[in-house]
């Protein structure tokens, strides 16, 4: 079946500081995969996305690249600010369109 | 351009109740997905539905229910709410057949007394 597993949180960071949130999934087929972010009290909002093998999805200082030989799409940046702070979930979808969450990681980052 | 409409953003309901939440999709989009998310958790897909008809279910029960209308609108019904019910209820739009370009609304926060 289709799963996504990320790192639990919370992670907590000072401003301009390395992030990795790490994502690993498993498909049957040749998913999409996503990273969502989530803030306090509000709906998903997509920060980037990868379609195929090799994709690299960038958005926002974020970038994330499809490693199908390790089924990975970790989440980085390189300096983080205080208004990065949200709850992030990786996702994928294949044919049928249904999304596959984990279970968010979230990020608070301190001035 | 509108995004995703869903109403209402709060709810509280009694245990044994039913809830209807209502969702407009994004102007263009004809599918619409509702997802719940648990506090602390990932959202999980409920259902999809496109020119009026479920063309997908997740896993859950039947007293989870929906209905696709004309103009793509679409309502969750939720019956003999339990406490575990409790959620953030999240509807998502598309355009059938688009592999990717969902955009998610708000939700909205059912809490079950």
């Amino acid at each position: 079946g289709n799963s996504v597993t990320q790192m639990e949180g919370p992670v907590t960071l000072s401003e301009e500081a390395f992030l990795t949130i790490n994502c690993t999934y498993t498909a049957t087929g040749y998913p999409s995969l996503f990273w969502y972010v989530q803030y306090p009290g509000e709906g998903l909002q997509l920060l980037l996305k990868a379609t195929k093998a090799d994709d690299k999805g960038s958005n926002k200082g974020f970038e994330a690249t499809y490693r199908k030989e390790t089924t990975s799409f970790h989440l980085e940046k390189g300096s983080v600010q205080v208004s990065d702070s949200a709850v992030y979930f990786c996702a994928l979808i294949q044919a049928g369109n249904q999304f596959y969450f984990g279970t968010g990681t979230s990020l608070t980052v301190i001035p | 351009d509108a995004g995703v409409t869903q109403s209402p953003t709060h709810l509280i309901k009694t245990r044994g109740q039913q809830v209807t939440l209502r969702c407009s999709p994004k102007s263009g989009h004809d599918t619409v997905s509702w997802y719940q998310q648990a506090l602390g958790q990932g959202p999980q897909f409920i259902f999809q539905y496109y020119e009026e008809e479920e063309r997908q279910r997740g896993n859950f029960p039947d007293r989870f229910s929906g209905h696709q209308f004309p103009n793509y609108s679409s309502e969750l019904n939720v019956n003999a709410l339990l406490l575990g019910d409790s959620a953030l209820y999240l509807c998502a739009s598309l355009t059938w057949g688009a592999r990717y370009g969902y955009t998610f609304g708000s939700g909205t926060r059912l809490t079950v007394v």
